[in-house]
């Protein structure tokens, strides 16, 4: 089962909301990754969690927060959100954060966010 | 120059016809290689690693060039469901751990 499921599928926010992404994987990955997609763009790297601890975090704002409950949930706190933030956000999985061919990412369906 | 390159397309397709493209990469030090397909408004998934010495799965054959540096994706016999983008993947190692980076995509439109 490579299967990564992520909540809501929608989610429609206003700029002084708070609200969170939430990701979950029972593959017994390791390794887990939030993502942001603009429309006709790649997915851009936001954080990278290696056995539960944030490895990498590519300059995100702080008004994106990740928490990694625990080796199967990956949560993305939101607050004081712009317009411009409005995206799909794509969480991923992978047996470790290693670099072999053999270490796919899975990503989940994602979370379609506008901020109004 | 953009860590890795691709051909935006869209690159129309009889079906029933093969197809190739290619990526660039710019880093030697890249160590994995990946292709994903996206379709409108979905999340990307796994079409296939590439291995150093090139693999085959069904239709779809994938080659890695390092000298050159790009790797290349083929698709035989292609099918209307074919129709995606298609994203080459490249991961360079770094101390923290696992990053991709994705090229911006080919368009592939199969067409009947």
């Amino acid at each position: 089962d490579t299967e990564v499921t992520q909540t809501p599928k929608h989610l429609v926010m206003g700029m002084t909301n708070k609200k969170s992404l939430k990701c979950e994987q029972h593959m017994g990955h390791r390794a887990m990754y939030w993502y942001k997609q603009k429309a006709k763009k790649p997915p851009e790297l936001m954080f990278v969690y290696s056995y539960e601890k944030l490895s990498i975090n590519e300059s995100v704002p702080s008004r994106f927060s990740p928490e990694c409950p625990n080796s199967s949930l990956l949560n993305l706190h939101l607050h004081a959100l712009q317009p411009e933030d409005s995206a799909l956000y794509l969480c991923a999985s992978s047996h470790d954060s290693g670099s072999s061919s053999y270490n796919e990412q899975f990503f989940g369906p994602g979370t379609r966010l506008t901020v109004l | 120059r953009k860590e890795v390159e691709q051909d935006p397309g869209p690159f129309n397709v009889p079906e029933g016809a093969t197809v190739a493209f290619n990526c660039t990469y710019s880093n030697s030090a890249s160590q994995s290689f990946f292709w994903y397909r996206q379709d409108c408004r979905k999340e990307p998934k796994l079409l296939m690693s590439v291995y150093s010495s090139g693999n085959e799965d069904g239709r779809f054959t994938a080659q890695l060039n390092r000298a050159s540096q790009y790797i290349s994706l083929l698709i035989r016999d292609s099918k209307l469901s074919d129709s995606a983008t298609y994203l080459c993947v490249v991961n360079l190692p770094q101390a923290a751990g696992n990053k991709l980076t994705f090229g911006g995509g080919t368009r592939v439109l199969v067409k009947p």
